[in-house]
C-alpha cells in the first residue's frame, strides 16, 4: 500500500541553523500539506502547496519557513534559522483531490 | 481562539465497551469534518470525512455523525480493543482546523 514517507525521523540542531525536512508523497497524489505539533499540542496546520506554488498557509508560515517540490517525487520544508519553539513534530501530508490526506510518520525537530 | 473543541479531554474505558466522543464546531464556512486517529509518536490516520449533507458515516467499529444545524459531531467506538488506545482529533475544513483531541485509553 502506497504511504507518505518523511527523513529524517529526528533532527536535532543549534538554534539559528537551518534545517530541512523532507517528504515524498505518494506518487498519483497533487496537494502536498505540511503540520506541525508541538508536544502534547494539537497539529497545526502550516501550508499546502498545489501545482508548484503555495495554495494556502496559515500564519504560522512566517518568512522563515519555505516550502519546495524540487523534482517529481520530494516535497521539502525549510526552517531558514530555527528557534527554540521551532521543536515539533512536523507531518508532511498529500492527497490526489479527494478529501481524505494521507500523513507522513513524521519528523521530529528537537532545536537546542 | 479555538474554532473546535473536542471532549473530553481524556477517557479511560475497558476493553469491549462502547464509547462516544463529542465534537463541536464553530468554523464557518463549513467544508468538511473529519476523525483522525493519531497513535503516539505517528501521524494522525483518517477514520471518517463528513460532508454537510451527511448525518452519519460509518467505518467498521466507528461511527460519526454530524449535525450541522448545531455544529456537532461524534465519534462512536463500539466494541472497543486495546489497539483503539489513541488520540481521536476532530478536523473541520474549511481551513483546517484542528481539536485538541481526545485522549482515549482502552484497559483490559
Amino acid at each position: 500500500e502506497p504511504e507518505v514517507t518523511q527523513t529524517p525521523s529526528h533532527q536535532v540542531t543549534q538554534m539559528g541553523q537551518e534545517v530541512i525536512l523532507r517528504c515524498v508523497p505518494i506518487s498519483n497524489h497533487l496537494y502536498f500539506y505540511w503540520y506541525r505539533q508541538i508536544l502534547g499540542q494539537k497539529v497545526e496546520f502550516l501550508v499546502s502547496f498545489y501545482n508548484n506554488e503555495i495554495s494556502e498557509k496559515s500564519e504560522i508560515f512566517d518568512d522563515q519557513f519555505s516550502v519546495e517540490r524540487p523534482d517529481g517525487s520530494n516535497f521539502t520544508l525549510k526552517i531558514r534559522s530555527t528557534k527554540l519553539e521551532d521543536s515539533a513534530m512536523y507531518f508532511c501530508a498529500s492527497t490526489s483531490g479527494e478529501v481524505e490526506q494521507f500523513f507522513g510518520p513524521g519528523t521530529r525537530l528537537t532545536v537546542l | 481562539k479555538n474554532q473546535v473543541e473536542q471532549s473530553p479531554q481524556s477517557l479511560i474505558i475497558l476493553e469491549g465497551k462502547n464509547c462516544t466522543l463529542q465534537c463541536n464546531y464553530t468554523v464557518s464556512p463549513f467544508s468538511n469534518l473529519r476523525w483522525y486517529k493519531q497513535d503516539t509518536g505517528r501521524g494522525p490516520v483518517s477514520l471518517t470525512i463528513m460532508t454537510f449533507s451527511e448525518n452519519t458515516k460509518s467505518n467498521g467499529r466507528y461511527t460519526a455523525t454530524l449535525d450541522a444545524d448545531t455544529k456537532q459531531s461524534s465519534l462512536h467506538i463500539t466494541a472497543s480493543q486495546l489497539s483503539d488506545s489513541a488520540s481521536y482529533i476532530c478536523v473541520v475544513r474549511k481551513a483546517l482546523n484542528f481539536g485538541k483531541g481526545t485522549s482515549l485509553l482502552v484497559t483490559p
